[in-house]
């Protein structure tokens, strides 16, 4: 079983929907995240939270909200998806210790429609 | 200006070529630097940090270049298998923040 899992892994909507992604880790990372990735623009990172009760906005955060329910699981969700929100999500974790080695999961692909 | 760049390729090598990425950063006070490798529609993984004093693991190299802010990958003897996009990631202290490029896309072809 993977360390970091993503639910679901693909998902198709439509404008104006409500959407939750899932993460859950068996890592026992602190610190957990939530990236996008567009073709061209990379990985930006959208939210951050280093404790259950430390939730941070990234740089592009905007039109998103998260939840850390646990130290193991950190949700993201679009109360109201739009279509440029079509992307690849990727849940990540670290340690924030040692090193700054990230973990992702495997990804979820959200399109919007 | 992006705060970490990469050319995004595609570099197109055969197998058992040498080939070299470089990676420029904008801030001065980062700390921590790292290759990653991603596979075409797959996670991101860690390749390997990048040390001040330059580190290699088997066929990749990594050096870094404070004076001018870049980090170079080198991969020799290219193998098939080391197609992928290859990831910059820039750090600053206590690794709060942790900066991607877009990636530089590698190729190798039989």
């Amino acid at each position: 079983d993977a360390d970091v899992t993503q639910t679901p892994r693909n998902r198709i909507t439509k404008t104006g929907k409500r959407i939750m992604l899932e993460c859950s880790q068996t890592k026992g990372h602190d610190r957990m995240y939530w990236y996008r990735q567009d073709p061209g623009l990379g990985l930006r990172l959208i939210y951050y939270s280093f404790d259950v009760k430390d939730i941070n906005k990234g740089e592009i955060s905007d039109g998103y909200s998260v939840s850390r329910q646990a130290q193991a699981k950190f949700s993201l969700s679009l109360e109201s998806a739009i279509p440029n929100q079509t992307a690849l999500y990727f849940c990540a974790t670290s340690d924030g210790r040692a090193t700054g080695e990230l973990f992702f999961g495997e990804g979820s692909r959200l399109t919007v429609l | 200006r992006k705060e970490v760049e990469q050319d995004p390729g595609p570099f197109n090598v055969p197998e058992g070529a040498t080939v070299a990425f470089n990676c420029t950063y904008s801030n001065s006070a980062s700390q921590s630097f790292f290759w990653y490798r991603q596979d075409c529609r797959k996670e991101p993984k860690l390749l390997m940090s990048v040390y001040s004093s330059g580190n290699e693991d088997g066929r990749f190299t990594a050096q870094l270049n404070r004076a001018s802010q870049y980090i170079s990958l080198l991969i020799r003897d290219s193998k098939l298998s080391d197609s992928a996009t290859y990831l910059c990631v820039v750090t600053n202290t206590g690794f709060q923040k942790l900066v991607f490029g877009t990636g530089t896309r590698l190729l190798v072809s039989p």
